[in-house]
């Protein structure tokens, strides 16, 4: 069966990179996008970009366009996204989500991550 | 951007009764080449992910009870829970995938 397992929790300062790993199993890595979505404490979800897990195109949200690096090494079906200059507001739960082909537009998902709760303080 | 608008923010239902949850495009979502609305209904419970209920507005996703339907066309949508269950207390959210994915605020469901 498809699973996504990310990283474990982080705890960051104001202006330092957090990197956040979501490997995946039970299909081709290489056949599927992997977006990045993030949920603020008691808040909505928000979409940051999505990687080509095929020939590693990305697309990103304008949002977090220059700030958000998403990357995959399929040698280990691994996923990341590293997101940079942290403030307290990018406190939120980080979630991987499996696309439904490689395209990664027009996507709802039916495989997430458990999530990756990334704390921002000083 | 399109923005997605729930209503209400809060609905407390007894066990066995319906509960409605709304949904508003600020665009039209419905891609005229498919006739195909792209909005879809996730479910979730504290301290897990968002679970698929409904894409394509209407289409229940595998294994999810068929007290869950989703409707509507264009700009306005609805999430019928046809008789509530405890295990239905959760936070529901609606998302479009018409443009740049985008989700509603939420409408949390608990028992009266």
């Amino acid at each position: 069966q498809v699973q996504l397992v990310q990283s474990g929790a982080e705890v960051k300062k104001p202006g330092a990179s957090v990197k956040v790993s979501c490997k995946a199993s039970g299909y081709i890595f290489t056949s599927y996008a992997i977006h990045w979505l993030r949920q603020a404490p008691g808040q909505s979800l928000e979409w940051m970009g999505w990687i080509n897990a095929g020939n590693g195109n990305t697309k990103y949200s304008q949002k977090f366009q220059g700030r958000v690096t998403i990357t995959r090494d399929t040698s280990a079906s691994t996923a990341y996204m590293e997101l940079s200059s942290l403030r307290s507001e990018d406190t939120a739960v980080y979630y991987c989500a499996r696309g439904l082909g490689i395209v990664g537009s027009a996507e709802y998902f039916h495989h997430w991550g458990q999530g990756t709760l990334v704390t921002v303080s000083s | 951007d399109i923005v997605m608008t729930q209503s209400p923010d809060s609905l407390a239902v007894s066990l066995g009764e319906r509960a409605t949850i709304n949904c508003k495009s600020s665009q039209n979502v419905l891609y005229s080449s498919n006739n195909k609305n792209y909005l879809a209904w996730y479910q979730q419970k504290p301290g897990q992910p968002p679970k698929l209920l409904i894409y394509w507005a209407s289409t229940r996703e595998s294994g999810v009870p068929d007290r869950f339907s989703g409707s509507g066309s264009g700009t306005d949508f609805t999430l019928t829970i046809s008789s509530l269950q405890a295990e239905d207390v959760a936070v529901y959210y609606c998302q479009q995938y018409y443009t740049t994915l985008a989700f509603g605020q939420g409408t949390k469901v608990e028992l009266k």
